[in-house]
Formats: C-alpha cells, sequence, structure tokens
C-alpha cells in the first residue's frame, strides 16, 4: 500500500458546526502532516506529527485541531470556521527526518473544505 | 518574503518545445523536492535531489540540484500536453520542515 487516504472529499459545512477530517497510510511512516492549500497557491504547512507526537504547529488558529490516534492515523477537527477557511486540506506522511530527505512525502488527494 | 522563488510563474508552449523553471533560494536545503499536482488532486512527487550538483533524469525531465545547495531547475525536453499542471519545488529541513515554492503553472498546447 503506498496512498495516503483522505476522507471526506468534499465538505461543505456551516460556520456553527463541527466536523472532522481524516487521513489514513500503511507505510509505516512516522511522521505526518496538515497542509492547507487555497485557490492557485502553493501548500502551506499547518502542523507535524513525529511519532504520534505534535512537533510542529505553525501558528494555525485553534478552531483547527488535529489529533493523531496511532501511527496510521491523523484528524484534523473544525470548528466554528470562517469562510476564509475554505481551502483544500492536504494530508501527507513520510518517512521521518532525515531519511525523509530522500524519500519525499506522499500526499493524498485532499478534502475540498467550503466553510457557509 | 518567500523562502523559495520560483520562476516562471506560468508558462504556456507548444507541443514539442523544451522548457527550464527554476527554483531559487538564499537558504541551503538538505534536500530539494520537486512534485506535480494536478487539479483537484494532491501534489505527487517526482523527485528528490540530496547532493550539490546532482542531476537527476526522469524521462523527458531533468533535474539539477545546484552547487550550494540553494537552487534547483527542471528541465523538460520535447514537452507534450500530459505535462501540464502545476510543478512545486520544495525545500526540505531539519525537523520535517519541508517549504514549497510558488510554483510553476505549465500548460503544453497540442
Amino acid at each position: 500500500d503506498t496512498e495516503v487516504t483522505q476522507t471526506p472529499k468534499h465538505l461543505v459545512m456551516g460556520m456553527t458546526n463541527k466536523k472532522s477530517l481524516k487521513c489514513e497510510q500503511h507505510m509505516g511512516h512516522r511522521a505526518m502532516y496538515w497542509y492547507k492549500q487555497k485557490a492557485k497557491k502553493p501548500p502551506e504547512l499547518m502542523f507535524v506529527y513525529s511519532y504520534e507526537k505534535l512537533s510542529i504547529n505553525e501558528s494555525v488558529p485553534s478552531r483547527f485541531s488535529p489529533e493523531c490516534p496511532n501511527s496510521s492515523l491523523l484528524n484534523l477537527h473544525l470548528h466554528a470556521l470562517q469562510p476564509e477557511d475554505s481551502a483544500l486540506y492536504l494530508c501527507a506522511s513520510s518517512q521521518d527526518w532525515p531519511e525523509d530527505r530522500f524519500y519525499g512525502y506522499t500526499f493524498g488527494s485532499g478534502t475540498r473544505l467550503t466553510v457557509v | 518574503t518567500q523562502l523559495l522563488e520560483q520562476s516562471p510563474q506560468f508558462l504556456s508552449i507548444q507541443e514539442g518545445e523544451n522548457l527550464t523553471v527554476y527554483c531559487n533560494s538564499s537558504s541551503v536545503f538538505s534536500s530539494l523536492q520537486w512534485y506535480r499536482q494536478e487539479p483537484g488532486e494532491g501534489p505527487v512527487l517526482l523527485v528528490t535531489v540530496v547532493t550539490g550538483g546532482e542531476v537527476k533524469k526522469l524521462k523527458r525531465l531533468t533535474f539539477q540540484f545546484g552547487d550550494a545547495r540553494k537552487d534547483s531547475s527542471l528541465h523538460i525536453t520535447a514537452a507534450q500536453p500530459g505535462d501540464t499542471g502545476l510543478y512545486l519545488c520544495a525545500g526540505a529541513r531539519a525537523g520535517n520542515m519541508l517549504t514549497f515554492g510558488g510554483g510553476t503553472r505549465l500548460m503544453v498546447k497540442p
């Protein structure tokens, strides 16, 4: 299995809703990531988990709450989002540093989130 | 200020032409990675270059890492419509930090 699977593919939510994005990989990767990508822009790093522990939070607002229940799963809990949070949310995984230099990252297809 | 500057931002060429995309930085990276992304999909890794001066070839694509490990280039020979997409360079730093350049949007017309 060489894939990162993200669900759902599309999500429309109101500003008062609570929803979760899910990500799964079975490649034995010990680093997992959330990226946010706005239209016609490159992905921007949000969170990094290394060995199931949060290692990097790029000053992301608390309405985004990541969770790593085990080495294969990564969730992103969403609450009280704003319309400007609408974007493509990408999950990725990799070997841990320094091996990720050689093997790169594997990205999922993303969740297209629309906040209304 | 963006850590990685990619140029050009947009490129529209005819099938069969050659092109080069550049990725430049004032910072040193442990590796430079190139990805291609199609609409509605996540980026897909094309190649990683790790050693300064390294050159890697992937069919019609040639990737080069600068001697000082601050810049990289992607050259496509005889472009085809299937090469159309968003090309992203990304620099890897310690601590699982991968930073993307602004991207080059390539369109190859038949």
